[in-house]
């Protein structure tokens, strides 16, 4: 079946504009998550939704940050005012919670990411 | 706080050597470990992963993995290398963070396989 879809693939931007990142998780999968992908920090986690819960935001670098998920599947995360530093590739995995498993033996299932340069 | 350390940021191998890619973690309770690759321009592809049942976990493309709890490891093999295992490669270990279950990954390393 289809995987997980990201878009844009690519996303040039000037310094001080908002941008929007969309993800499209596979279909059924409950949770959804945020990375950040820097040559300078790695693979970052940002942000994760699991079905109507509060989200976690405890890994947004900043209030510049904000993502959300409607409807239970398709997640927006969205950057003001961006800054240089803010270029990354962002990458969306989605997961199914195993029922016969515990939580942390889920697997996430990545999209190929948005590349974003902010000039 | 769960964290994984990956030895060698790059590694060369010639076709049909042994690709041997280090991972050590730090975890407080038993860990589940993952290998993930990515190659150019792509997302990150799962390989095998840890979840306690057995340690020797087989993966995709002729990977596997052994969990060695004395050791803290979860180096990754393959017994031949080919053209196509040229890509990045992260060990990455789950943990919960307030009602996450977030993925926390090493630095990776980059796998470049001569002819």
């Amino acid at each position: 079946g289809a995987g997980v879809s990201q878009s844009p693939s690519n996303k040039v931007t000037e310094k001080g504009k908002d941008v929007e990142l969309r993800c499209d998780p596979i279909s059924g999968h409950t949770a959804l998550y945020w990375y950040r992908q820097s040559l300078g920090q790695g693979l970052e986690f940002l942000i994760y939704f699991q079905g109507n819960s509060a989200p976690d935001k405890s890994g947004l670098p900043s209030d510049r940050f904000s993502a959300e998920r409607t409807g239970g599947s398709v997640s927006t995360l969205t950057i003001q005012r961006t800054q240089q530093e803010d270029s990354a590739v962002y990458l969306c995995a989605s997961s199914f919670f195993p029922p016969s498993g515990g939580p942390l033996q889920e697997t996430q299932y990545f999209g190929p990411g948005t590349r974003l340069l902010v000039l | 706080a769960q964290s994984v350390t990956q030895l060698g940021s790059h590694v060369s191998v010639s076709e049909g050597a042994l690709v041997l890619l280090r991972c050590n973690y730090s975890s407080s309770v038993p860990p589940y470990l993952f290998w993930y690759v990515q190659y150019p321009n792509q997302g990150l592809q799962l390989l095998l992963k840890y979840t306690s049942a057995a340690t020797l976990v087989k993966g995709i493309n002729g990977f596997e993995a052994e969990f060695k709890k004395s050791e803290t490891s979860f180096h990754l093999t393959k017994p031949s290398a080919h053209m196509s295992d040229a890509a990045e490669y992260f060990c990455a270990v789950s943990s919960l963070s307030g009602s996450a279950r977030q993925l926390t990954f090493g630095s990776g390393t980059q796998l470049t396989v001569l002819p």
